[in-house]
């Protein structure tokens, strides 16, 4: 079944090591978001690929940063994470129209 | 930018009663109005959309409604069942890729 797949499930870090969360979809859908989620509040966008053009909101971190490096993948890149950092965090895609398919997420926890 | 407010945050139904949740935006562009639906562990999904060309659409025991003029739109659940217990989200957009969100709201079914 065509989906968006988000690996590791579960990924735990250190303060401040570097961590590296991953999406891939196999819709070839030509947008992709991450969202963070922390709990019980609503997904906050931090930045979405229309094909290869990158929109950072502009109240996402500078700690975070983002690669889309073909039309199936996306990386979300925490350089520094802090405890604030913990949450979920989930991948989109969409094909425009505004409806938007998500993975399972990846659940962010900093020791 | 566009901010999305939702209510109630929880919400307790008896099994077999309607379930109504609101949301208000208040981007007068916005003009797409989708609700996600999250169990626990895993991402949103989408229920039932609606944009700002038309007041009301159903899909079986689910309705959504929109008043522009007032900003604001609701979900209607009908005859609900234990499987409706889920977290909903409202959203709103005036651009096709980028949706915001409300906080959510938790919804009981009551055996």
């Amino acid at each position: 079944d065509a989906m968006v797949i988000q690996n590791p499930r579960y990924q735990v870090t250190q303060f401040g090591k570097p961590v590296t969360l991953s999406c891939s979809q196999t819709l070839n859908h030509n947008v992709m978001y991450w969202y963070q989620q922390k709990s019980s509040q609503a997904p906050k966008l931090l930045f979405h690929y229309y094909d290869k053009d990158f929109n950072n909101e502009a109240d996402t971190p500078d700690n975070f940063q983002s690669r889309r490096p073909n039309t199936s993948f996306c990386f979300l890149d925490i350089r520094s994470p802090g405890l604030g950092d913990a949450a979920m965090y989930l991948c989109a895609t969409s094909r425009g129209g505004g409806k938007l398919f998500f993975g399972s997420g990846t659940q962010l926890s900093v020791l | 930018g566009e901010n999305v407010e939702q209510h109630p945050s929880t919400l307790s139904v008896q099994e077999g009663d309607s379930a109504v949740i609101k949301c208000t935006y208040s981007d007068s562009a916005s003009n797409y109005f989708p609700w996600y639906k999250q169990e626990l562990g895993k991402g949103p999904q989408l229920i039932i959309d609606i944009r700002s060309n038309v007041g009301e659409k159903k899909d079986q025991r689910i309705a959504v409604t929109l008043n522009k003029t007032a900003k604001h739109f609701s979900l209607h659940i009908t005859e609900t069942q234990p499987e409706d217990s889920a977290v909903y989200f409202c959203a709103a957009s005036h651009r096709d890729d980028k949706i915001i969100f409300g906080k959510g709201t938790r919804l009981h079914i009551l055996p």
